[in-house]
């Protein structure tokens, strides 16, 4: 069965570091991969895509790489703030509905 | 920015009880989502709805749910005689088109409580 994981559960850094997570698929072959922030107690909030056609995509702080011959897609945010301290979850389309599979996503806090 | 509203955010039910967790989309779109999540765990699909019906549904979306677009705007989760396993977040979504390249919107849930 298709698999995703998100090795880390928490990620700790301090302000102004680069925090990278990771997400890992397997029996899987996506077109696109998404990345989510969820804060507590609220839904999850779309933040980036990519396309297996593309090695990277960047938003302001945020950059996220996809390896389809790893099965990986890695998500940094640069120069870190405790405001980016949330939940990040990856996210994989099943089917032609649109239904996303998420990973358990890992919990970033990022310390002043 | 246009949102997806959930209604009420917090339902306390007794088990053996039926629910209906309401959900306003936004307005242009057309396909619509039931997720949830129990407390500690993953984000889980339950149905995607559109044209006004199930298109997917996963295991976990048993003859104890159902889903129903009433009106124009509105889109309901029922669920009918709950267990103290049903106590989750649910999180309803929509999108304009399902390609993997469109994100999903979701709102910020109903937390459901079973007795």
């Amino acid at each position: 069965s298709q698999k995703i994981e998100q090795n880390s559960e928490a990620l700790n850094i301090q302000e102004g570091k680069t925090a990278t997570l990771t997400c890992n698929y397997t029996n899987y072959s996506p077109a696109y991969l998404q990345w989510y922030r969820q804060d507590p107690g609220r839904g999850p909030v779309f933040l980036l895509l990519i396309r297996e056609n593309e090695k990277e995509k960047r938003k302001e702080r945020l950059k996220v790489t996809f390896d389809t011959t790893l099965k990986q897609s890695l998500f940094h945010i640069t120069a870190s703030q405790p405001a980016d301290s949330a939940t990040y979850l990856c996210a994989l389309i099943k089917g032609s509905q649109g239904n996303l599979i998420f990973g358990k996503g890992t919990k970033l806090s990022v310390k002043p | 920015e246009p949102e997806v509203t959930q209604t009420p955010s917090h339902q306390v039910t007794q088990m053996g009880q039926e629910v209906i967790l309401r959900c306003v989309p936004i307005s242009n779109h057309l396909y619509f989502y039931w997720y949830r999540q129990i407390l500690g765990q993953k984000v889980e699909f339950l149905v995607s709805f559109y044209n006004n019906e199930i298109s997917e549904k996963s295991e976990i979306f048993d003859d104890q749910f159902s889903v129903e677009r009433p009106d124009g705007s509105n889109f309901t989760l029922k669920i009918r005689s709950t267990k103290l396993e049903d106590s989750a977040m649910y999180f309803c979504a929509s999108t304009y088109s399902p390609g993997g390249d469109s994100p999903l919107h979701f709102g910020n849930g109903t937390r459901l409580t079973v007795t």
